[in-house]
């Protein structure tokens, strides 16, 4: 069982905005950065947004991430056919002194 | 820019030991950040197996801690997997991983663990 909360699945239509909301608790989103990676099929996952809400150079600004207490969430802008993907949240747990992630979010686009 | 590299055998006996390294290039290990491994059985999502602090400190995941062992060599630059007693349930992409400030991952290797 995942210690981060996510939707299963997320949809939207180009151009649109859609959120990926990410929850945790206090030893690990309450007191750590939220990572939020992408990964396509056969591939491995990539850094989207890592410190809560910091871009890698070369991820669109379409891509933006924010947290509050012990939530995170990704937003995508503009909304585009190859988004479609896989995304999952990750956060540093101080009660495990190791890693949590969410069970991942596929976002489709319809 | 850092890079990891994981390598090992792809396919390993239920029962036996699942052995796989990391190698670290354009960073040296012993200078500090936590560096672990994660796998995602197929199809599924991912899960943290553990992690070592660069002095040599070990975390491991509750649910595997009795099978993993995590260790490093800083005269090569590297760190190592070994996952013992495996069972279908273990086949996975399994990952190794620089935990920082912007995480950097290794492309993956596929174990497969079959007779």
């Amino acid at each position: 069982q995942s210690v981060l909360t996510q939707p299963p699945s997320a949809s939207g239509t180009p151009g649109q905005r859609v959120t990926i909301s990410c929850s945790g608790s206090s030893s690990n989103i309450g007191s750590n950065n939220v990572n939020w990676y992408q990964q396509f099929p056969g591939t491995a996952p990539k850094v989207l947004i890592y410190s809560n809400d910091q871009r890698p150079s070369g991820v669109p600004d379409r891509f933006s991430g924010s947290k509050s207490g012990t939530s995170a969430s990704l937003a995508i802008s503009g909304l585009q056919s190859e988004d479609e993907a896989d995304y999952y949240c990750a956060a540093w747990d101080d009660s495990l002194n190791g890693v949590v992630f969410g069970r991942g979010t596929k976002l489709s686009v319809l | 820019q850092v890079q990891l590299q994981e390598s090992g055998p792809g396919l390993v006996k239920p029962s036996e030991t699942l052995s796989l390294t990391c190698a670290v290039s354009a960073y040296s290990i012993s200078s500090g950040y936590y560096w672990g491994w994660i796998r995602q059985p197929p199809g599924k999502g991912l899960e943290w197996i553990g992690s070592m602090f660069h002095s040599g400190i070990t975390h491991y995941n509750p649910s595997l801690k009795s099978r993993v062992i995590i260790s490093v060599d800083t005269s090569k630059n590297q760190f190592s997997l070994k996952l013992s007693s495996v069972t279908a349930a273990d086949t996975a992409v399994y990952y190794c991983a620089r935990h920082s400030d912007i995480p950097s991952w290794g492309q993956g290797t596929l174990v497969t663990v079959s007779s």
